[in-house]
């Protein structure tokens, strides 16, 4: 079935950790995000690819970092640097820029520090 | 900056009710504007889509409308039932930026058997 697999679903860092988030998906859409969700609020824009080795940053991205090498994988990387990273993380995917276009979403990696 | 708002924060009603669920924003210049639906602990589901063209969409029981000038979006769910509990988030995507989205931080609704 075509979709956004993210994993692993639970991860626990320790301080001064960092921690890889993987996402894949095989719906051959171009672009690809990440958000993250902190408990009864929205989501905000971490990083953003639109093509293969490209990215750009959003609104949160101090304290993460990503890759872009292949079309179906975008990993989220959470470095120490990161001094509040326990929240709710959603990875995403669309076909283009385009205004017309659903975003799906993956079912979610919750990070937790311990 | 844009933001996005959504009132109530959490609804309660009984099954059978139609209900309004409201999004605001404050810059007009919008590509679209998505109602997506979020269950306990799992990502989010695109429920209808406006372009900043469009007034409203229908989806079944949903009916999603758009207001650019007011900066405001309305869901309405028509006789609700129990499966239809969830968070309810509203996104819209930043002009000349795709599918890039700012989100409100949703409403949580319960509706009781």
């Amino acid at each position: 079935d075509g979709g956004i697999t993210q994993s692993p679903k639970y991860l626990f860092r320790k301080e001064g950790q960092n921690v890889t988030l993987s996402c894949e998906q095989n719906l051959n859409h171009d672009a690809m995000y990440w958000y993250r969700q902190d408990p009864g609020q929205g989501l905000r824009l971490i990083y953003y690819s639109q093509i293969v080795n490209d990215f750009q940053k959003g609104d949160i991205a101090e304290g993460y970092s990503v890759s872009r090498e292949k079309k179906e994988s975008f990993p989220l990387t959470v470095t120490s640097a990161q001094k509040n990273p326990t929240a709710f993380y959603l990875c995403a995917s669309s076909t283009d820029r385009g205004s017309g276009n659903t975003i799906y979403f993956g079912e979610g990696s919750w990070l937790t520090v311990v | 900056k844009q933001e996005v708002t959504q009132i109530p924060a959490a609804l309660s009603v009984p099954e059978g009710e139609n209900l309004v669920l409201n999004c605001s924003f404050t810059d007009s210049a919008i590509y679209n504007l998505q109602w997506f639906r979020q269950d306990p602990g799992k990502g989010l589901t695109s429920l209808l889509l406006i372009q900043s063209s469009q007034r409203e969409q229908t989806s079944g029981r949903l009916n999603a409308s758009l207001d650019k000038s007011s900066g405001r979006s309305t869901l309405y769910i028509a006789a609700s039932q129990p499966g239809d509990s969830a968070t309810y988030l509203c996104a819209v995507a930043r002009n000349n930026a795709g599918n890039m989205l700012t989100f409100g931080g949703g409403t949580r609704l319960m509706v009781k058997p």
